[in-house]
């Protein structure tokens, strides 16, 4: 059992590159979620969602799209990237019956 | 709304011990712990939910009480394997969204 993986650890992107983070959960978890955590701070959601085929905004989703189209999986895309998203990703996954999420290791992310 | 813990910031010695507290200005219908070592993913601890039962984790404790909208968690005779950074997180209402604290910085020394 894996758990949670993300892929790449680290990323330098230049600003207007676009990329995709990825996510890959073994543990048949329905509910993901993508989080930002900027240095220093706290963890803000940004996008989530309740099973393949459905994703919902978190608090802070401008600049980012998503999709969920297996149970496994679910990739953060970056649009046009700007020096603001530099942070910290983390995805994370739960069962429905629990409240428990289970985090990957992140991927760090810097936009120059 | 964000929920908003204090301290920010806690230094101690090993053996003593802490209280983190998590308040917020809306209903809370659970509350859920986690600590991240630095480097690291956040760990779940514990969730308390409506009811204002406490649970544990190893000598980690926490209350929640609904009618203030807060919670606290109490660490017993620290080690330094506490050291971290400790959220609570609340659910926003009738959604999945788990809305995460400011965040308690805990750092325990020999």
């Amino acid at each position: 059992n894996a758990g949670v993986t993300q892929t790449p650890k680290f990323r330098i992107l230049k600003i207007g590159q676009s990329m995709t983070l990825q996510c890959t959960q073994d543990m048949n978890h329905n509910y993901m979620y993508w989080y930002r955590q900027d240095p220093g701070m706290g963890l803000k959601l940004i996008y989530y969602s309740v099973g393949a085929g459905i994703t919902d905004k978190g608090e802070v989703p401008n600049g980012y799209n998503v999709s969920r189209s297996t149970t496994e999986d679910f990739p953060l895309r970056l649009e046009l990237a700007a020096p603001s998203q530099t942070s910290v990703y983390f995805c994370a996954s739960r069962q429905g019956a629990s409240y428990e999420q289970y985090f990957g290791p992140g991927t760090r992310l810097t936009v120059t | 709304q964000q929920p908003v813990q204090s301290p920010q910031a806690v230094i101690l010695r090993e053996g003593e011990d802490a209280v983190i507290n998590c308040s917020s200005s809306k209903a809370l219908y659970s509350v859920h712990w986690y600590r991240q070592k630095h480097g690291e993913a956040p760990v779940f601890l514990m969730i308390l939910l409506k009811g204002g039962e406490q649970k544990g984790h190893e000598k980690i404790s926490a209350s929640f009480n609904e009618k203030k909208q807060q919670s606290s968690l109490y660490l017993t005779a620290s080690q330094l394997s506490y050291s971290g950074t400790y959220f609570c997180g609340t659910p926003s209402y009738n959604t999945d969204k788990l809305i995460f604290g400011t965040g308690t910085r805990l750092q325990v020394f020999p």
